[in-house]
């Protein structure tokens, strides 16, 4: 079955350095679907970036991501770390026209001053 | 505005005591609903999901069960929780499996002991 590698379970970081959180994955459908979702304390998880296209880089509140299918990565990475990015980050996967949607194990950010 | 309900936000049951968790969405008809359990430290399992009213698909066996008894609702239960039932279970709703985004509730806190 589908499944998704987080191998950092907690990053730490200094405010302004720059972030980058691995996902990598496994399918036998050629038509994955990549997304990364943050969960911020006390909130609900909810959709980051979101991408199906070969190396087409995707962008959203600073943050960035561009699928490769070729080495089966979606790297979450932004420019320069803020307190608030502090969160759970989970990379996930599914093909198109699946209602299985597999979450990897979470990596933990955590932005210090 | 759709929004997503859960209920209770926590409960500390006995083991082999019986467990109803709820979900209601307001404001999107017909969406694909979903279970979603995270043990502690664990990354989000998907347990079942509901393209329509009175069809459940499940996706991990726990001895676990759900329902979609209205189209705007969601139920998971047991009869009897097992010690390893405990974790943080999430409901959500998506348009559609080819999109992918889900949105997700606050989330039920269960203790079992």
């Amino acid at each position: 079955g589908d499944s998704v590698t987080q191998k950092e379970g907690l990053v730490t970081l200094t405010e302004g350095l720059p972030v980058m959180l691995n996902c990598t994955y496994q399918t036998i459908y050629s038509n994955a679907f990549l997304f990364w979702y943050v969960h911020y304390l006390n909130e609900s998880p909810r959709l980051l970036l979101k991408s199906s296209t070969d190396n087409k880089r995707t962008e959203h509140q600073g943050f960035h991501a561009t699928l490769h299918k070729s080495s089966s990565s979606f790297h979450l990475q932004k420019s320069s770390a803020q307190l608030s990015d502090s969160a759970l980050y989970y990379c996930a996967l599914t093909n198109y026209g699946n209602e299985k949607i597999t979450f990897g194990a979470g990596t933990k950010l955590t932005i210090k001053p | 505005a759709q929004t997503i309900h859960q209920w209770p936000v926590a409960e500390i049951k006995a083991v082999g005591s019986p467990l109803s968790l709820g979900c209601t969405i307001k404001g999107k008809s017909s969406p694909n609903l979903y279970w979603y359990w995270q043990a502690t430290g664990g990354t989000l399992q998907q347990l079942f999901y509901s393209i329509t009213v009175g069809q459940v698909e499940s996706v991990v066996q726990l001895n676990l069960s759900a329902s979609r008894p209205k189209d705007d609702q969601f139920i998971l239960s047991t009869e009897k929780l097992l010690l390893s039932h405990s974790g943080f279970y999430l409901c959500a709703w998506s348009r559609g499996a080819n999109t992918g985004q889900l949105y997700f509730g606050e989330g039920s806190k269960l203790t079992v002991l």
